[in-house]
């Protein structure tokens, strides 16, 4: 069984571009959760999808947005990129919507902001 | 807000010994506490998880409990390997909620020295 695929591994942007991630979940998952981590934030949630409808969203400005298709793939993007946008950003795929659900991550997408 | 207390932030080991990870959460309505290893350039997979009807559960090597009136909960790993070097998170959540409510630690980078 594939496990949470994300694309691109590594991104490196230039200040005030915008950037899309994807997140392909497991099969049969229908929730997917995007997290930002970082050495001095650690974990952050940014929004949980569930049968492509944004269910929640953390507390990250709105150059933060995502979305999910109907095969449960999600996107996250980014726009006017900034400095402190520099992160792992992490998807996380579940079976069922909850935080009690075993969530599965991918290995995640190094962004670079220089 | 409510916040997830993680001691020790690095801790090393001989292979073999035994290393406890403890945490502390402020919220007293959490009830699913998740653990997750997160190996260098790995996403976290969740190791073992408890839920508040439990005071104690093991797996193997793996073990977690929980002190709900002290709102405490550890992890144990003994005999330790060196591929149980990695950052571990711990995480408090409400259950049923939604990943938003999901409360990381700030993670504990163990090493195991051969």
């Amino acid at each position: 069984k594939a496990g949470v695929t994300q694309t691109p591994r590594y991104l490196i942007k230039t200040r005030g571009q915008q950037v899309t991630l994807s997140c392909s979940p497991i099969s049969g998952h229908r929730s997917v959760s995007w997290y930002q981590q970082t050495p001095g934030q650690g974990l952050q949630f940014l929004f949980e999808y569930f049968s492509e409808t944004q269910r929640n969203k953390g507390n990250f400005p709105g150059r933060f947005s995502g979305r999910q298709f109907s095969n449960s793939r999600s996107e996250m993007n980014v726009s006017t990129l900034e400095l402190g946008d520099s992160a792992l950003y992490l998807c996380a795929s579940s079976l069922l919507l909850g935080a009690d659900t075993e969530a599965f991550f991918g290995q995640g997408t190094r962004l670079t902001v220089v | 807000g409510e916040n997830v207390e993680q001691h020790p932030s690095t801790l090393s080991v001989q292979e073999g010994d035994s290393a406890v990870i403890k945490c502390t959460y402020s919220d007293s309505a959490s009830n699913y506490f998740p653990w997750y290893k997160q190996e260098l350039g790995k996403g976290p997979q969740l190791i073992i998880d408890i839920r508040s009807n439990v005071g104690e559960k093991k797996d193997q090597r793996i073990a977690v409990t929980l002190n709900k009136t002290a709102k405490h909960f550890s992890l144990h790993i003994t005999e330790t390997q060196p591929e149980d070097s990695a950052v571990y998170f711990c995480a408090a959540s409400r259950g049923r909620a939604s990943y938003d409510k999901v409360i990381f630690g700030p993670g504990t980078s163990l090493s195991v020295i051969p």
